[in-house]
């Protein structure tokens, strides 16, 4: 059974909002939720994360549940750039646990132009 | 930009040959990670080193022999392996142990 899980694709019209959804039902008090995105031919990178309150950076936006079962990363303005695929995590520092470090399949965003 | 470097970037290998993975980070973490991306799988979690000690070690087998001798320094030393090992493995660190990871370019791998 999966710690998170998200759509396997999603499409976008550039220049328009994106909301990609993101599910982890078994996650814990400790649990931070992370994401990461891994451009063709590269590895992963770092997005943004977050706890309990809703997070904003340059890249993007993450809102997370009040229950926080769920969140969405949000980006305001798509760009070619940004087609990738999107991945949504678990994270407790310093503590192991089962939900934890389990990337899945993620999400793979296309930009239309 | 990445302060983590791999090397080598492809690698081609046969069964009985021996060869190791080199990763590096420049960041000043404290834990570094291996992980396996097959072409058929999602991005698997292979070894966990915080302070320099093995934290975790997600059932994978003993051809792949983990090596970590300084808080900059992760190799993954390869031996006798398959060709369903054939995947890309990647290397990331973190300031500590599960906290904001930064990845490699990876380290693409083919075993004939």
């Amino acid at each position: 059974d999966a710690k998170t899980t998200q759509p396997n694709s999603m499409e976008s019209n550039e220049e328009e909002p994106v909301h990609l959804p993101c599910n982890h039902s078994t996650i814990s008090g400790t649990d931070y939720i992370h994401w990461y995105r891994q451009l063709p031919s590269q590895g992963p990178e770092y997005v943004i994360h977050g706890l309990t309150s809703n997070v904003n950076n340059r890249m993007a936006s993450l809102a997370i549940a009040e229950d926080r079962k769920s969140s969405t990363l949000i980006l305001h303005r798509a760009t070619l750039r940004d087609a990738a695929v999107y991945y949504c995590i678990l994270s407790s520092p310093g503590r192991p646990g089962a939900n934890n470090l389990f990337f899945g399949t993620g999400t793979r965003l296309t930009v239309i132009p | 930009e990445t302060g983590v470097t791999q090397t080598p970037r492809h690698l081609v290998m046969g069964m009985t040959n021996k060869k190791s993975l080199k990763c590096e980070q420049h960041l000043g973490h404290n834990a570094m990670y291996w992980y396996k991306q097959s072409a058929k799988k999602p991005l698997e979690l292979m070894f966990v080193y915080s302070l320099e000690e093995r934290v975790e070690n997600n059932s994978v087998p003993s051809r792949f022999s983990p090596e970590c001798p300084n808080s900059s320094h992760l190799f993954l030393h390869l031996h006798t392996l398959q060709p369903e090992d054939s995947a890309l493995y990647l290397c990331a660190s973190s300031p500590g142990y599960q906290e904001t990871q930064y990845f490699g370019p990876g380290t693409r791998l083919l075993v004939l």
